[in-house]
C-alpha cells in the first residue's frame, strides 16, 4: 500500500527566510505532484516531477525528486507573505495508465512579516 | 486550457435529502474523473474513480449506494449524496484526466462545500 508522508505539517517562517518541505513515499511510483491550496479553495498545480533527479523551479519555489530515496523536496527561497498556503504532495499510485493519486497530509505554511 | 468546473460551489441541505454535484471538463474530454473528499484541515481522500460509460470504482470504506457516481459523457460526471447526514458535510473536489493527455495528470475543480443540517 502506497503511503505518503509530509513534514513538517505546520511551518511558520519569517519573510526572507529559506525552508524545505519534505515528501516521502513508501513504494515505487513514476510521478510526483506538488499542489498549493488556499483556504476555502481547491488545488492549484505547482509541479509535476517525472524522473529521478528532476528539478523544477517557479519563482521562489523549487521542487526536486529522488526516486531512489523515494523523496521529494519543495524548497522555498526568500519567503514572502503571498506564499502562505497549504502545500500538498501527491504520488501516482499506478503504472502505465491513468490512476489515482495518494496525497500527503499537507504542510500549512504561514509566512510572517 | 484544461478547466474543470463544479456546480454548485456550495450547498446546504436538510438531513435525509439527496444532493447532486456536477463536475464538468469545459475545454477537454475526460475519460476518467476522480472524486475526492476533504474534511477541515485534512488532506484529500479519494472516494472513487469514474470512467465514462462504465461503473465507478470505489475506494475501500466508501459506500457506493450512498455516493452515486455517474459518468455519462466525456465531459460530465455527477456525484449524488443520497440521504445525506451531518457527517457527510465536507468539501468535495473532483478532478479530470484529459483523454490522450499526459498520463496521470489531473485537473482539479474548484470544489463543492456541502453542509448537512
Amino acid at each position: 500500500e502506497l503511503k505518503v508522508e509530509q513534514n513538517p505539517l505546520f511551518l511558520s517562517m519569517q519573510e526572507g527566510k529559506n525552508y524545505t518541505i519534505y515528501c516521502n513515499y513508501s513504494t515505487t511510483s513514476d510521478r510526483l505532484y506538488w499542489y498549493r491550496q488556499d483556504p476555502g479553495k481547491s488545488l492549484e498545480s505547482l509541479f509535476v516531477l517525472l524522473s529521478n533527479g528532476a528539478v523544477k523551479q517557479e519563482g521562489r519555489l523549487m521542487a526536486s525528486l529522488d526516486t531512489k530515496a523515494r523523496l521529494s523536496t519543495l524548497h522555498i527561497t526568500a519567503a514572502v507573505h503571498d506564499l502562505s498556503a497549504t502545500y500538498f504532495c501527491a504520488v501516482g499510485n499506478y503504472g502505465g495508465s491513468q490512476g489515482n493519486l495518494i496525497f500527503g497530509k499537507g504542510t500549512k505554511l504561514s509566512v510572517k512579516p | 486550457g484544461a478547466v474543470v468546473s463544479q456546480h454548485p460551489s456550495w450547498v446546504i441541505c436538510k438531513s435525509g435529502t439527496s444532493v447532486k454535484i456536477e463536475c464538468r471538463s469545459l475545454d477537454f474530454q475526460a475519460t476518467t474523473m476522480f472524486w475526492y473528499r476533504q474534511f477541515p484541515k485534512q488532506s484529500l481522500m479519494l472516494m472513487a474513480t469514474s470512467n465514462e460509460g462504465s461503473k465507478a470504482t470505489y475506494e475501500q470504506g466508501v459506500e457506493k449506494d450512498k455516493f452515486l457516481i455517474n459518468h455519462a459523457s466525456l465531459t460530465l460526471s455527477t456525484l449524488t449524496v443520497t440521504s445525506a447526514h451531518p457527517e457527510d458535510s465536507s468539501f468535495y473536489i473532483c478532478s479530470a484526466g484529459r483523454t490522450g493527455g499526459a498520463v496521470g495528470t489531473q485537473y482539479f475543480g474548484p470544489g463543492t462545500r456541502l453542509l448537512v443540517l
